[in-house]
């Protein structure tokens, strides 16, 4: 069995402060995790994936997310907001290897203080 | 490139009415899947093919739904009897061989049903 649980359902930051969003996860099997972005009125796309590689990943829009096995956390963060940043992100984790059902966490909702 | 489509993008129809709704996957993708998100939550898994073939159903996915991918390209989801439950946004994504051991999925804009 695989979960993820995104610890805040909203978080707000000023434009060009950092943003922290938090992502517990739970599974069976060492597991991929991904950041999604879901914009409204778009499509969901792909910030970054986990794999087991490094634990330091690098994203689209200058967004990160360290993988830490210890915490079972995989937190994604990024130094400077802008507007565009505006939108609701979902964590996920899947099995990997062929079992790519994805599961997927309740989504933060990131506003953008001007 | 062109991503992938789906359509339609919304559909509004009364309860007991049946629908389906039609899935294009990015050209040579051959995994194809189903989510469904209501408001306020995370997409849930529904099913997937692999080409033609049908390889895992949630138990989401009650009697009255069907999905279909007869030739491994585009895919089809209908709903029968619809009932005010299914009202959420549908959502098909697609993938190809995986790299480093993940596929990486590429999700469509999603057909938004309501059903009245």
């Amino acid at each position: 069995a695989q979960s993820v649980t995104q610890l805040d359902s909203h978080v707000s930051v000023s434009e060009g402060t950092p943003v922290l969003l938090r992502c517990n996860y739970s599974s069976s099997y060492s597991p991929s995790l991904f950041w999604y972005v879901q914009h409204p009125n778009k499509g969901l796309q792909l910030l970054l994936k986990y794999t087991s590689a490094a634990t330091l990943v690098k994203g689209i829009n200058g967004f990160e997310a360290e993988f830490k096995k210890s915490e079972t956390s995989f937190h994604l963060t990024k130094p400077s907001a802008h507007m565009s940043d505006a939108a609701e992100y979902f964590c996920v984790v899947s099995p990997g290897f062929g079992n790519e059902k994805l599961t997927f966490g309740t989504g933060t909702r990131l506003t953008i203080i001007p | 490139d062109t991503g992938v489509s789906q359509n339609p993008r919304h559909k509004i129809t009364k309860r007991g009415q049946n629908v389906t709704f039609r899935c294009d996957p990015i050209s040579e993708h051959n995994r194809l899947y189903w989510y469904r998100q209501t408001l306020g939550q995370g997409p849930e898994f529904l099913t997937y093919f692999q080409n033609e073939a049908q390889l895992e159903k949630s138990r989401l996915l009650s009697d009255r739904f069907s999905a279909e991918r007869p030739k491994g390209s585009f895919s089809t989801l209908e709903i029968q009897r619809t009932e005010q439950g299914d009202s959420a946004m549908y959502l098909c994504a697609s993938s190809s061989s995986p790299r480093g051991g993940t596929y990486e999925q590429y999700f469509g804009p999603g057909t938004r049903l309501t059903v009245t």
